[in-house]
């Protein structure tokens, strides 16, 4: 099994653009959570899916990120525009529902200029 | 709201010595208590769970015991060594009760000194 797949590994963009990040869960797995990670405030849940469906999207910052999951195969994280205080580690993880554990892909490190 | 408490921030040890963190939550409907690891410019990987109808689990030098009374849960490393240094995170869930996302504590740095 190859994991939690996310692109780009590494995204360096200016104020203002539009970045989206891509993930692909494992196989099989129905659960999707996209995180962000800085020093400051940690890890923290931004959005997650049930079977395609947002779940819970308290953790979204603010109206400039949406999450989409078009399918069991694949999400996105959109931020538009991108501000430099969203630079940061994001990391997308997939489980299976009543399971528990969650699996982590290798995350984008988002860096804003 | 759900909260996850995690202490200490840091924490160095010698080697071969045991370190030990300690969270607690305040979800009563809580069950699964995981343990990730992090490594420098790494992804968070878990060495060890527990779920809510057992209070310890071991792993060769990995032992998690839950409290639930207390609503503690703590990881214990023994003989530690050089590569244990990481960041470790805390976090608990109720997958059980429908709710599958994990509150996270802040995080542990641990050094261990050779």
């Amino acid at each position: 099994d190859a994991g939690v797949i996310q692109s780009p590994r590494h995204e360096v963009t200016e104020m203002g653009q539009e970045v989206t990040l891509r993930c692909k869960p494992i196989s099989g797995h129905n659960s999707l959570f996209w995180y962000r990670q800085t020093m400051m405030r940690g890890l923290e849940l931004l959005i997650y899916f049930n079977n395609n469906v947002p779940i819970d999207d308290s953790g979204m910052p603010e109206d400039r990120f949406s999450a989409k999951m078009p399918n069991a195969s694949f999400s996105t994280l959109k931020i538009q525009p991108s501000e430099p205080r969203d630079s940061a580690v994001y990391f997308c993880a997939s489980s299976l529902v009543r399971q528990g554990e969650q699996f982590f892909g290798p995350g984008t490190r988002l860096t804003v200029l | 709201g759900e909260n996850v408490e995690q202490h200490p921030s840091t924490l160095s040890v010698q080697e071969g010595d045991s370190a030990v963190i300690k969270c607690t939550y305040s979800d009563s409907a809580s069950n699964y208590f995981p343990w990730y690891k992090q490594e420098l410019g790494k992804r968070p990987q878990l060495i060890i769970d527990i779920r809510s109808n057992v209070g310890e689990k071991k792993d060769q030098r990995i032992a998690v015991t839950l409290n639930k009374t207390a609503k503690h849960f703590s990881l214990h490393i023994t003989e530690t060594q050089p590569e244990d240094s990481a960041v470790y995170f805390c976090a608990a869930s109720a997958p059980e009760a429908g709710t599958y996302k994990y509150i996270f504590g802040t995080g542990t740095r641990l050094k261990v000194l050779a």
